[in-house]
């Protein structure tokens, strides 16, 4: 089965500063790639995902890249600010029939230091 | 607009007690729901998902059970709790296999 790996598991950045997030998969079938945002007892929010047809995905301040040959996808935070402080986990699907699930990473705590 | 609802938010039960969890979406029509499990601070467990009315996939054995009565419910349940059960549950739905939503949550204390 699909396997995700997330790296690194903390992290810390200056507020304005710039954040990147790495995970790698193992499904060379996997096509669909989401980003969640977990604040402190919160649920997880969708923040962005990327399809398997495109390289690059943006919206406004977060962006995610995705490189197929090497089966792995990161997520970039730019400017940074003190609400961007959470946990991210990213997930991979492989379109498959009677896969319907989500492989989730085992998450970053990004903590943005004002 | 689609919407999910679960229920309790917060429940604290003894060891050995029963538990029933349940989970709803509004304006859409045979999604895909699922079932999670959070330990404090860890990442999200998949428990159950479902492809339809009485369709359960299981993920991992233990002493929790799921059903699906109607189209858009999604139930979790145990005939005891065991301290190990403590956790934040998490349903979420998705209409196609592309995005996947979160309902609020039910925080569960065992003591």
């Amino acid at each position: 089965g699909e396997n995700v790996e997330q790296h690194p598991s903390t992290l810390s950045v200056q507020e304005g500063d710039s954040a990147v997030i790495k995970c790698t998969y193992s499904d060379s079938a996997s096509n669909y790639f989401p980003w969640y945002k977990q604040e402190l007892g919160k649920r997880p929010q969708l923040i962005i995902d990327i399809r398997s047809n495109v390289g690059e995905k943006k919206d406004q301040r977060i962006a995610v890249t995705l490189n197929k040959t090497a089966k792995h996808f990161s997520l970039h935070i730019t400017e940074t600010q003190p609400e961007d402080s959470a946990v991210y986990f990213c997930a991979a699907r492989a379109s498959r029939l009677g896969n319907e699930k989500l492989t989730f990473g085992t998450g970053t705590r990004l903590t943005i230091i004002p | 607009s689609q919407t999910i609802h679960q229920w309790p938010a917060t429940l604290v039960q003894p060891v050995g007690s029963p538990l029933s969890l349940e989970c709803t979406v509004e304006g859409t029509s045979n999604p895909n729901l699922y079932w999670y499990r959070q330990a404090a601070g860890r990442g999200l467990q998949l428990l159950f998902y479902s492809v339809g009315i009485g369709q359960i996939s299981s993920e991992v054995p233990q002493n929790l059970s799921a059903s699906r009565p109607q189209d858009r419910q999604f139930i979790l349940s145990s005939k005891k709790l065991l301290l190990s059960d403590s956790g934040f549950y998490l349903c979420a739905w998705s209409e196609h296999v592309y995005e996947q939503y979160f309902g609020p949550g039910t925080r569960l204390t065992v003591t």
